[in-house]
């Protein structure tokens, strides 16, 4: 089945750039899309379809893709934007055609 | 405002069966299709499958076609994911999520099910 590897954590400093990847055979052909998840809530869609953001979601989130990788950047990092990230995709050959990535959980420090 | 309000916790014996019920507001029902998502604890997020509210058609992953039934009442806006034969590994948080070519825009709040003798 399709796997999306996530590195298990990223740290930054309040203002600084978080950037997130996620790595897939082919994702170059797939539309990526990213969740924020807080503790004990559901997750929140921030980025589709690679680098679009839905209605209210600040312009500090941006998406993009390049080769095998897919990158999550949130600029200006504020404490509230401290969460787990994870991209998922639709791989139409899979078994499980909606997969997610592991998960990075993002610290501010 | 698209809302998805999930039905309360859960605690079930193995081998028990749990309905989780899922009421959509704000948007039109039967447009698109509600997925179940699971999350284990401390674990990451899985897709069960989907039902479309305008035919009842049903898509189900591998892993639970069987044991998983997922139906609709239009009348109400609501959906629902009914799963047997529980064991322990099927603790979980329970989300129902609204789905949009490929992804999933809203969310319910989840609901926790607890599989414990």
């Amino acid at each position: 089945s399709y796997v999306l590897t996530q590195p298990p954590s990223v740290s930054v400093a309040p203002g600084q750039t978080a950037r997130i990847t996620c790595r897939g055979s082919n994702i170059g052909t797939k539309s990526v899309h990213w969740y924020q998840q807080k503790p004990g809530q559901a997750p929140v869609l921030v980025v589709y379809d690679d680098g679009d953001r839905p209605s209210g979601i600040p312009e500090r989130f941006s998406g993009s893709k390049s080769g095998n990788t897919a990158t999550l950047a949130i600029s200006r990092v504020e404490v509230g934007d401290e969460a787990d990230y994870l991209c998922q995709v639709w791989d139409s050959s899979s078994d499980h055609p909606y997969v997610f990535g592991t998960g990075t959980k993002v610290t501010v420090l | 405002q698209v809302h998805l309000v999930q039905s309360g916790a859960e605690v079930k014996k193995p081998g028990a069966s749990v309905k989780v019920s899922c009421k959509a507001s704000g948007y039109t029902f039967t447009g698109y299709f509600i997925h179940w998502v699971r999350q284990a604890p401390g674990q990451g997020l899985e897709w069960m499958g989907w039902v479309n509210p305008h035919t009842g058609g049903t898509d189900y992953a591998q892993k639970f076609q069987g044991r998983v039934t997922m139906t609709r009442d239009t009348s109400i806006s609501t959906a629902y994911m009914d799963l047997g034969r529980l064991t322990s590994d099927d603790t979980a948080v329970y989300y129902c999520a609204k789905g949009l070519t490929g992804m999933f825009d809203f969310w319910g709040q989840g609901t926790r099910v607890t599989v414990s003798s």
